[in-house]
């Protein structure tokens, strides 16, 4: 199947930094993406979807400036936590689809995910 | 939306033994899911499929059963293997399956 890379798979930041995390389609082409956040023992949470070559769409009460989403090409898009608090420490997971309409099997492809701590 | 400060339930199982888990959709519009297993520390894996004019469906080992009515989800797994150990979540869709909407979750245990 197809692969979604994350990078990186694991950071430490101090309050008050930005930390970017990348996620990339290796062996396809990606015209939307999503960035789920996750905390322990909880499910996924949608936070945004990437669009490729326009903004992206937040879902509701997830700040934009805070979490900023560039998807610049077809198979990269990053996420930018913004002055970093410990609140945000997090497991951060994107997922991509391949091309548009509607899905075939497996056509939602997930990344490792990156474990953001903020000291 | 977002189960805050809840704890996964879990199932613990025999090895051999077969599974059943289940998930409680919320949008009654909702006409794709599925299963994903996440295991520790690792992104999801899909699992099985199923859209909203189908009942059944069956993979390798797994079945899904939708029940439109309640709003439920079910995966089965027959003949538990301690791989099957992880976290299970069903997933929700609507509107030209663009977003993903997680449910809560259940921890499944094998014990060998």
């Amino acid at each position: 199947g197809a692969v979604v890379s994350q990078h990186p798979s694991w950071v430490i930041c101090k309050s008050g930094t930005s930390v970017k995390i990348e996620c990339r389609s290796l062996d396809f082409q990606a015209t939307t993406m999503f960035w789920y956040r996750q905390f322990p023992k909880q499910s996924l949470m949608l936070m945004a979807t990437s669009n490729e070559g326009s903004k992206a769409t937040y879902e509701q009460g997830v700040e934009k400036d805070k979490f900023l989403i560039n998807h610049a090409s077809l198979t990269l898009s990053t996420l930018t936590v913004t002055s970093a608090h410990p609140e945000d420490s997090s497991f951060y997971i994107c997922s991509a689809r391949a091309g548009g309409g509607a899905p075939n099997t497996g056509e939602l492809f997930f990344g490792e995910g990156s474990r953001l701590t903020v000291l | 939306g977002e189960s805050v400060g809840l704890h996964l339930p879990t199932l613990s199982v025999q090895e051999g033994d077969n599974s059943i888990i289940n998930c409680a959709y919320s949008n009654s519009a909702s006409d794709y899911f599925i299963w994903y297993k996440q295991e520790s520390g690792k992104g999801p894996q899909f699992i099985i499929d199923i859209r909203s004019n189908m009942d059944k469906r069956q993979g390798q080992r797994v079945t899904v059963l939708l029940n439109k009515t309640v709003k439920h989800l079910s995966l089965q797994i027959a003949a538990t293997q301690p791989g099957d150990s992880a976290v299970y979540f069903c997933a929700e869709t609507w509107h030209n399956f663009n977003k993903f909407y997680f449910g809560s979750g259940t921890k499944l245990n094998v014990k060998p």
